[in-house]
């Protein structure tokens, strides 16, 4: 069964620091990978998606993901971290989509709560 | 352009009340919804998901129900509201060819006293 591993369920950096956030992923097909933002009291917004085409992938806001199959791994970069960047970053991967039917849903990961610190 | 709307925003309730979250989608047909709940210091977990009208698939048993009344319209509720039922409730749609993405709500903040 597909699933995803958050590993660091709080990160705190400096300001103009690299950001490093990581997921592990589970998957008996090709996946599909996200990486959503989420602002308190708000809903989650899609930060940049691997599909299965380039493994460098880079979303809004300077963030980018590197898809690394043999490492089952899709972490999430920024090289200088903006005090605008803290929120809660979750990790998800596509599950059914290799079926008919349109039956598809996303199972997360715990998540991550970035810390940015002047 | 597509946009996806719940309400209400913020809701109080007393132990043993009906719930009543209305999520609806506008700019595009026959999209699959979605609802999550968001529980303090925890992940998000898939309640229900719908492909149609009519269609609902459960993911884990529990004192809520949802309905799909129209193409873009997609109701959770219940009947008599546990303390542990409180939570943030997001609602999100997909479309039916993407490639998996979903696109969610503003989310709705539900406390049971």
């Amino acid at each position: 069964a597909q699933s995803v591993t958050q590993l660091g369920s709080h990160v705190s950096v400096s300001e103009g620091a690299l950001v490093l956030l990581r997921c592990n992923y589970s998957s008996s097909v090709p996946p599909y990978l996200f990486w959503y933002v989420q602002y308190p009291n708000q809903g989650l917004q899609l930060l940049l998606k691997y599909t299965s085409a380039a493994t460098l992938v880079k979303g809004i806001n300077g963030f980018e993901a590197e898809f690394k199959k043999s490492e089952t791994s899709f972490h999430l970069t920024k090289p200088s971290a903006h005090m605008s960047d803290a929120a809660e970053y979750f990790c998800a991967v596509s599950v059914g989509l290799e079926f008919s039917g349109g039956y598809n849903k996303l199972i997360f990961g715990a998540g991550t709560r970035l810390a940015v610190h002047p | 352009s597509q946009t996806i709307h719940q309400w209400p925003a913020t809701l109080v309730q007393p132990v043993g009340s009906p719930l009543s979250l209305e999520c609806t989608v506008e700019g595009t047909s026959n999209p699959n919804l979605y609802w999550y709940r968001q529980a303090a210091g925890r992940g998000l977990q898939l309640l229900f998901y719908s492909v149609g009208i009519g269609q609902i698939s459960s993911e884990v048993p529990q004192n809520l129900s949802a309905s799909r009344p129209q193409d873009r319209q997609f109701i959770l509720s219940s009947k008599k509201l546990l303390l542990s039922d409180s939570g943030f409730y997001l609602c999100a749609w997909r479309k039916r060819e993407a490639t998996g993405e979903l696109f969610f709500g503003e989310g709705s903040r539900l406390t049971v006293l």
